[in-house]
């Protein structure tokens, strides 16, 4: 079955430190991977995605992620973090038409 | 331009009632999804609209749930004799195309409180 896992409910980081959210997937076939960002009381923001080509993928708001297939992940990364990244990050895996999606795991940049 | 709005933004009711979630989705979108997401939890998808005929409503959780996008544009997810475990917030996102590697676009959600 499709899955995916954030391992991390929580991660902290200090304003200006680099930043990585952990996502690990299990999927049969080339997977088409996402992530979403949810701010309080509101939707889903997409943050990029990675279909196929360059491992490394950029995002909205200095966002990157990074595709391993031999690890199966696809962390989200950014090399100096803010204050207004805090927020809840979300890992998503395409199967068939819908998102299979992680947890979540929630950020909080420290000042 | 515009993106997927929901209303109400929040609705809450009594156990036993009816309730109508409306989603608009981006103009020109043919493909519309429904999830549901609990306190704490990724979301759950619930329905997949390509057009107006419901593609796939395999996470649909019981028969009292219900939705329909009559001219293909805005959907409409009815939940009959509400339960208090139906209390969470339904998504609603939209997609350019049925493709795999399209994204989807979402709403700010309804959040349903049962009581």
């Amino acid at each position: 079955a499709q899955s995916v896992a954030q391992p991390e409910d929580q991660v902290n980081v200090a304003e200006g430190n680099p930043l990585t959210v952990k996502c690990t997937y299990s999927v049969s076939g080339n997977p088409y991977l996402f992530w979403y960002v949810q701010y309080p009381n509101r939707g889903l923001q997409f943050l990029l995605k990675y279909i196929t080509g360059d491992n490394l993928v950029k995002g909205s708001y200095g966002f990157e992620a990074e595709f391993n297939k031999s690890q199966t992940s696809f962390h989200l990364k950014k090399p100096s973090a803010l204050v207004s990244d805090s927020a809840l990050y979300f890992c998503a895996v395409k199967s068939n038409y819908q998102l299979i999606w992680g947890a979540g795991t929630k950020l909080i940049i420290k000042p | 331009g515009a993106g997927v709005s929901q209303t109400p933004s929040n609705k809450v009711t009594e156990k036993g009632k009816y309730v109508e979630l409306r989603c608009d989705p981006i103009s020109g979108h043919t493909a519309l999804y429904w999830y549901r997401q609990s306190l704490g939890q990724g979301p759950e998808f619930l329905i997949y609209f390509q057009g107006t005929g419901a593609a796939d409503d395999s996470g649909l959780p019981n028969d009292r749930f219900f939705a329909v996008r009559p001219e293909g544009s805005v959907s409409t997810l009815k939940i009959q004799r509400t339960e208090r475990g139906d209390s969470a917030v339904y998504l609603c996102a939209s997609q350019n195309r049925q493709g795999g590697a399209d994204t989807q676009y979402f709403g700010p959600g309804t959040r349903l409180t049962v009581l």
